[in-house]
């Protein structure tokens, strides 16, 4: 079974600054893919960011990025100029591939942007 | 631009009453799912479907079952409601592309008293 870890529950960030959540998670799968779900305070949730897990840069999205250590099954999220929409809980996810691609979702990480 | 769309956003059911939660999307997508949030939980899959007359059981399907008749409709039917299933209900879909995100619903908050 697939498990993924999100040590922070909460934390926060100053506009305009950096901030990395942290996601580990536990598999014997050789590929998959890694993803970031933003969940903002309306519960709609939004892809942030993914990550082939064969791929060896880290993906990018604008603000975004990660940072992807597939032997130490880790894989934080780098938001950069911190904005007051990033206010949200963010989810990391695992994709398990085949099996209808099945996601496994961490607990997630409430992120609070303070101005 | 409708994408996923869930009924109904909110519901109150007492204990033992039974009642179907349903989603329909509109992007042609083959594969659908169904998940459950529980408060300060992230999401955990009840079932999936990978094509029309195909489902299959996720982490927690106990006291729930679903059908998919069409490939845009994907209703999750709970019966004998309890409190256990007091949560938020989320569907998707997805192309089931390797690797290809899933879309979600605005999600239905249940609870059963």
């Amino acid at each position: 079974a697939q498990t993924v870890t999100q040590s922070q529950p909460e934390m926060s960030v100053q506009e305009a600054e950096t901030v990395t959540l942290s996601c580990t998670y536990d598999t014997s799968e050789n590929n998959y893919y890694l993803f970031w779900y933003k969940q903002p305070p309306s519960r709609q949730m939004i892809l942030v960011i993914r990550q082939e897990a064969y791929k060896q840069q880290n993906a990018t999205e604008n603000r975004f990025s990660v940072n992807f250590q597939k032997a130490a099954k880790s894989f934080s999220l780098k938001i950069s100029d911190s904005q007051l929409g990033d206010t949200a809980m963010y989810f990391c996810a695992f994709m398990k591939l085949y099996t209808g691609n099945q996601f496994y979702f961490g607990t997630g990480t409430s992120l609070t942007v303070i101005p | 631009n409708a994408g996923v769309t869930q009924t109904p956003k909110f519901r109150i059911l007492k204990i033992g009453q039974s009642m179907t939660l349903q989603c329909t999307q509109d992007m042609n997508h083959n594969y659908m799912y169904w998940y459950r949030q529980d408060p300060g939980m992230g999401l955990k899959l009840i079932y999936y479907s990978v094509g029309a007359g195909i489902t299959d059981k996720g982490e927690v399907p106990n006291g729930y079952n679903v059908s998919r008749s069409t490939t845009e409709d994907f209703p999750l039917r709970l019966e004998l409601a309890a409190p256990s299933q007091t949560s938020v209900y989320f569907c998707a879909s997805s192309p089931g592309t390797s690797g290809s995100e899933q879309y979600f619903g605005p999600g239905t908050r249940l609870t059963v008293t």
